[in-house]
């Protein structure tokens, strides 16, 4: 079975700041890894994702994500954060032997100026 | 392109009865998937069709089904709705390829009261 981990409910960084939202997988086989951002009454936005290759990938409205095999974890981070980038976000998992995508709990994301 | 589109976006029914949501993916999307999502909850899994047939299911009870019409539209339905199922749901679709995203649309909220 495959699962996901968002440790932090909660993340809070000052503007301008750098920022760094956690994510853990398990899969039984190769992982295709996402991100989501999701804004009050709306539904999810694509950020970026991991297929093969490059370990950092970069996405939109200057996201980036490491993926790194060894510690099984993808995480979010962005240099230099900014207020609207305050949101929901979500890491998910797709098992490339598997249909269906695996989402963490999400973790709020809180930019305060 | 016109992204997803859900209908209605709010709902409100009593405990007993049944609701019908709608779902229209992306044009030449084949893969429609329906997410639960619930402040304690998380989003979770409901099931995924490709091509009008069920590919992958999740773990809810039998109340819950859904169907993909040949158009490519879904619908999925809850019968003898209970409290617990205040909830907003969302529909994502993409081209049925594991290695891309999903487009999600904007979520129907129901309350059951």
């Amino acid at each position: 079975a495959q699962s996901v981990a968002q440790p932090e409910d909660q993340v809070n960084v000052a503007e301008g700041n750098p920022l760094t939202v956690k994510c853990t997988y398990s899969v039984s086989g190769n992982p295709y890894l996402f991100w989501y951002v999701q804004y009050p009454n709306r539904g999810l936005q694509f950020l970026l994702k991991y297929i093969t290759g490059d370990n950092l990938v970069k996405g939109s409205y200057g996201f980036e994500a490491e993926f790194n095999k060894s510690q099984t974890s993808f995480h979010l981070k962005k240099p230099s954060a900014l207020v609207s980038d305050s949101a929901l976000y979500f890491c998910a998992v797709r098992d490339t032997n598997a249909g269906k995508s695996t989402f963490g709990d999400g973790t709020t994301l809180t930019v305060k100026p | 392109k016109a992204g997803v589109t859900q209908t209605p976006r709010y709902l409100i029914k009593t405990r007993g009865q049944q609701v019908t949501l709608s779902c229209s993916p992306i044009s030449g999307h084949r893969s429609v998937s329906w997410y639960q999502q619930t402040p304690g909850q998380g989003l979770q899994f409901l099931f995924e069709y490709f091509s009008e047939t069920q590919r992958n299911k999740g773990n809810f009870p039998g109340r819950f089904s859904g169907r993909q019409f040949s158009n490519s539209r879904s619908e999925m339905n809850v019968s003898t709705l209970e409290l617990g199922d205040s909830a907003l749901y969302l529909c994502a679709s993409n081209p049925g390829i594991m290695n891309t995203e999903a487009f999600f649309g904007q979520g129907t909220r129901l309350t059951v009261v």
